[in-house]
């Protein structure tokens, strides 16, 4: 595809339910990226993926949080039991591999609202 | 771990004048300094980047400049123009293989003509 799609790209739920966010990196890019950004504020490091390594999860916030990516592609993160406090846009990024000399392509972001 | 700083949190300017953000980070290790542009409703965009073999690079308008003596580094606007208003995000990569940019809080600019 032309860029990191993300889907959906707006979710309103409410307090207490699960949701999943999926993200489809660029063709051929290794490492994915998940970042949270609530409103005002920067890009919350979540977690990374880089081919078949573990994951990195240390920015994930809590347990209700988790991420999967399947066949080294597609990425879902899911939360559960969601908080009112999780409300905010979910950025998925991508790039080539996972050293400083590859371009992180960002996606456009799922909007997450929890009334 | 590393830590981005970002000043201004706000910017307004008159069009055709400078802009100057800039960003102070914490692990003297960090190698890699990339710059992104955010507009409402979409995702980040790089707009220029700089690694730590340099001390300055330019790209048409846009610039930006390294000290890594002080760990700080500078995004420079010139002859701003409307469409340049934005939030704009600056971030380091920590020297470790397989690990992510870490963000600044972000400064948005507003250019007024």
């Amino acid at each position: 595809g032309a860029g990191v799609s993300q889907s959906p790209s707006n979710k309103v739920t409410e307090k207490g339910k699960d949701v999943e966010l999926r993200c489809d990196p660029i063709s051929g890019h290794t490492a994915l990226y998940w970042y949270r950004q609530s409103l005002g504020q920067g890009l919350e490091f979540l977690i990374y993926f880089q081919g078949n390594s573990a994951p990195d999860k240390s920015g994930l916030p809590s347990d209700r949080f988790s991420a999967e990516r399947t066949g080294g592609s597609v990425s879902t993160l899911t939360i559960q039991r969601t908080q009112q406090e999780d409300s905010a846009v979910y950025l998925c990024a991508s790039s080539l591999g996972g050293g400083v000399e590859n371009t992180i392509y960002f996606g456009e972001g799922s909007w997450l609202t929890v009334v | 771990g590393e830590n981005v700083e970002q000043h201004p949190s706000t910017l307004s300017v008159q069009e055709g004048d400078s802009a100057v953000i800039k960003c102070t980070y914490s692990d003297s290790a960090s190698n890699y300094f990339p710059w992104y542009k955010q507009e409402l409703g979409k995702g980040p965009q790089l707009i220029i980047d700089i690694r730590s073999n340099v001390g300055e690079k330019k790209d048409q308008r846009i610039a930006v400049t390294l000290n890594k003596t002080a760990k700080h580094f500078s995004l420079h606007i010139t002859e701003t123009q409307p469409e340049d208003s934005a939030v704009y995000f600056c971030a380091a990569s920590p020297n470790q293989a397989g690990t992510a940019l870490i963000f600044g809080k972000g400064t948005t600019l507003s250019v007024s003509s």
